[in-house]
């Protein structure tokens, strides 16, 4: 069966710099989320959205944005860099984001700022 | 305190033993509860989700939901050394949000 990819896998970049990170969800989700784990800790919820729409928004740094294109695959655009957002990020797709709805994840982009 | 909190571990259990994870969660209005599994370093896989009190089995995985005592756990039958592994409790909260709130993981370790 189809998963959610993600895209780069993993990403180096320099303090200050921008990176763009691709979540294409499993075909037919409407619902996708974005989540940051850092070393050692549980995912954080950045943002999320529903049928193109901002849905939610969770700890996100006002230096991320994200939005969903009209084939429902998503971008996380991160700017200013800092070291502190060396994580993986994750992507999760969902169908109908009701309460039952169950989340799939992608394999995450390893980001490392040096 | 944690909105979700997961019993501190390591955890570890010999192959074949039942390992039993346990998770308690602070927001009377959490309406779905998942298992997820991660293997250091990929991503969370879901083992199990339930949403009515009770017992839920899966194969050799039982999920069991107190609402009143605000109280989740998993049951893992026949432990195995693939089984090892960081288990995350998820919980989703009634209303217009839908993201998961995470515990912050069990290490659980099979010994052969």
């Amino acid at each position: 069966a189809a998963g959610v990819i993600q895209s780069p896998r993993h990403l180096i970049k320099e303090k200050r710099e921008t990176a763009t990170l691709k979540c294409y969800p499993i075909p037919r989700h409407d619902t996708v989320y974005w989540y940051q784990q850092g070393p050692g800790q549980d995912p954080q919820f950045l943002i999320s959205f529903y049928e193109k729409m901002q849905s939610d928004k969770g700890s996100i740094p006002d230096r991320f944005s994200a939005q969903q294109f009209s084939d429902y695959h998503s971008e996380l655009n991160m700017s200013s860099l800092e070291l502190g957002d060396s994580a993986l990020y994750f992507c999760a797709s969902s169908l109908g984001g009701s309460q039952t709805d169950t989340q799939y994840f992608g394999p995450g982009t390893r980001l490392t700022v040096l | 305190q944690k909105e979700v909190e997961q019993n501190s571990g390591p955890l570890s259990v010999p192959e074949g033993a039942i390992a039993s994870l346990n998770c308690t969660y602070s927001d009377r209005v959490s309406q779905s509860f998942f298992w997820y599994r991660q293997y250091s370093g990929k991503s969370p896989e879901l083992i199990m989700s339930i949403y009515s009190n009770g017992d839920k089995e899966d194969g050799r995985f039982t999920a069991q939901l107190n609402k009143a005592s605000q109280y989740v756990s998993l049951l893992i039958r026949d432990s195995q050394p693939s089984d090892s592994a960081t288990y995350l409790c998820a919980v989703k909260v009634w209303g217009s949000a839908r993201q998961l709130t995470f515990g912050s993981g069990t290490q659980l370790t099979v010994l052969p």
